[in-house]
């Protein structure tokens, strides 16, 4: 991975269930983006939260950002079996355009 | 809504062989970004461009090269082709914007296989 580490690589969950994952960093940003992909498909984008935030909601998504830590979790509540995808997380720094993705998380939603 | 708009969705080529790369951004959108992803790998940022300019540069090798032209479309041309160049090559777009926070968009990707 070009930025840092996604945990868990893979999760496994029922429908219903929520899914906690997270992602580490390691050069200062001044945003983080997440993304699902679905397998062979594009990046889908889901959500960006700036640097001078700390939380963001959108539907059943729930994003956090701890820039003293330098990591970041996704928080998909009630989860379906279409959410089953790989989740990234991406950054980018103030005044460029080179996002950088971790190396992802495989999430399986059982029915 | 449009989307960027990659072609060839799909790519056989040979070692040593040259292949290029399309992509057109979502309209008005003034950056574009190419990235590599291997099977069961993350995306790796190859390069940007922004107005036209190359802004940023990733783990791109040598052997391609990237430009992005009047009509902000952008083609990566990669030649001298490897076995290990098999991969799916994203495209994204985004809006440059002064405070450098960019919601990235990316079309569905072009698979590139070598043999």
């Amino acid at each position: 991975s070009q930025q840092g580490e996604e945990d868990p690589q893979a999760l496994s969950i029922q429908e219903g269930e929520n899914a906690t994952m997270n992602c580490s960093y390691k050069t200062s940003i001044n945003n983080l983006q997440w993304y699902r992909q679905n397998s062979g498909r594009g990046l889908v984008h889901l959500i960006l939260i700036r640097s001078n935030e700390r939380e963001k909601h959108s539907g059943r998504l729930r994003v956090t950002l701890d820039t003293s830590k330098k990591s970041s979790s996704l928080l998909i509540t009630a989860s379906r079996a279409a959410d089953t995808a790989s989740y990234f997380c991406a950054t980018g720094n103030t005044g460029g355009f080179k996002t950088i993705f971790g190396a992802g998380t495989r999430l399986f939603v059982k029915a | 809504a449009a989307g960027v708009i990659q072609s060839p969705r799909h790519l056989i080529k040979e070692k040593r062989e040259t292949a290029t790369l399309k992509c057109y951004p979502i309209p008005r959108h003034d950056t574009v970004y190419w990235y590599q992803q291997g099977p069961g790998q993350d995306p790796q940022f190859l390069i940007s461009f922004y107005e036209k300019m190359q802004s940023d540069k990733g783990s791109i090798p040598d052997r391609f090269s990237a430009q992005q032209f009047s009509d902000y479309h952008s083609e990566l041309n990669m030649s001298s082709l490897e076995l290990g160049d098999s991969a799916l090559y994203f495209c994204a777009s985004s809006l440059g914007t002064p405070t450098g926070i960019h919601t990235i968009y990316f079309g569905e990707g072009s698979w590139l296989t070598v043999v």
